[in-house]
């Protein structure tokens, strides 16, 4: 079945460590990719997104990632977190033209003071 | 700004009840989604539309119908609610012809079913 894969479930980091998520999906042919944020309480918000050009991607706050087409991955990093960076992270892949969404299970991230 | 509302933040209801979960978008966006979110799960789609009175399945319809009469709002319906559709309720939507298809979400809707 078509998926979306984060491998991580919970990660825990000291502020100033560097961040990675991971990423994979399992659709073939064109995709447009995003990361969104849910910060506790508030709404989902978008991180940034893929859909064509440069493979690395920046979104706001410090983040970044790369789309590797020929790993399936998205992954997402941050040079150096903050404790304000805690919250959950989902993973999201919509084939070309088409209307829904695919979101991967989260990873929370929390970001020790 | 995109605003997308939810009628209410947290509901309670009992088994066997008729429940209506209402989202209205303010953005003229032709698509809009309803999703369920539980830890570990990450975001599942429940329904979408593509526009007004179309709807389609997503990957757990099961216990759930949708209502589209006007291009804002798109309602949830649980016809006879369960214990085991205790969730997080969250309403999207998206313009249809954008390339990116950035959806925008509601602030969710906590449903506790006793």
């Amino acid at each position: 079945a078509q998926s979306v894969s984060q491998h991580n479930h919970h990660v825990i980091l000291s502020e100033a460590a560097s961040l990675e998520l991971g990423c994979n999906y399992s659709y073939g042919g064109t995709v447009n990719l995003f990361w969104y944020v849910q910060y506790p309480g508030q709404h989902l918000q978008l991180l940034l997104k893929y859909f064509s050009g440069d493979p690395l991607v920046k979104g706001i706050k410090g983040f970044e990632a790369e789309f590797i087409k020929s790993k399936f991955s998205f992954n997402l990093r941050k040079p150096s977190v903050q404790w304000s960076d805690t919250a959950e992270y989902f993973c999201a892949v919509i084939l070309y033209n088409n209307n829904d969404m695919r979101f991967g299970a989260g990873t929370r991230l929390t970001v020790k003071p | 700004d995109v605003k997308v509302t939810q009628s209410s933040r947290y509901l309670v209801k009992r088994t066997g009840e008729k429940v209506f979960l209402e989202c209205v978008q303010d953005m003229d966006h032709e698509n809009m989604f309803w999703y369920r979110q539980d830890p570990g799960l990450g975001l599942r789609l429940i329904y979408f539309s593509y526009d007004v009175k179309m709807k389609e399945k997503g990957d757990i319809p099961e216990g759930y119908s949708v209502s589209r009469e006007k291009k804002e709002r798109f309602s949830l319906i649980l016809e006879s609610a369960s214990t085991n559709q205790t969730s997080m309720y969250l309403c999207a939507s998206s313009f249809r012809t954008s390339r990116s298809h950035e959806q925008f979400f509601g602030p969710g809707t906590r449903l506790t079913v006793l």
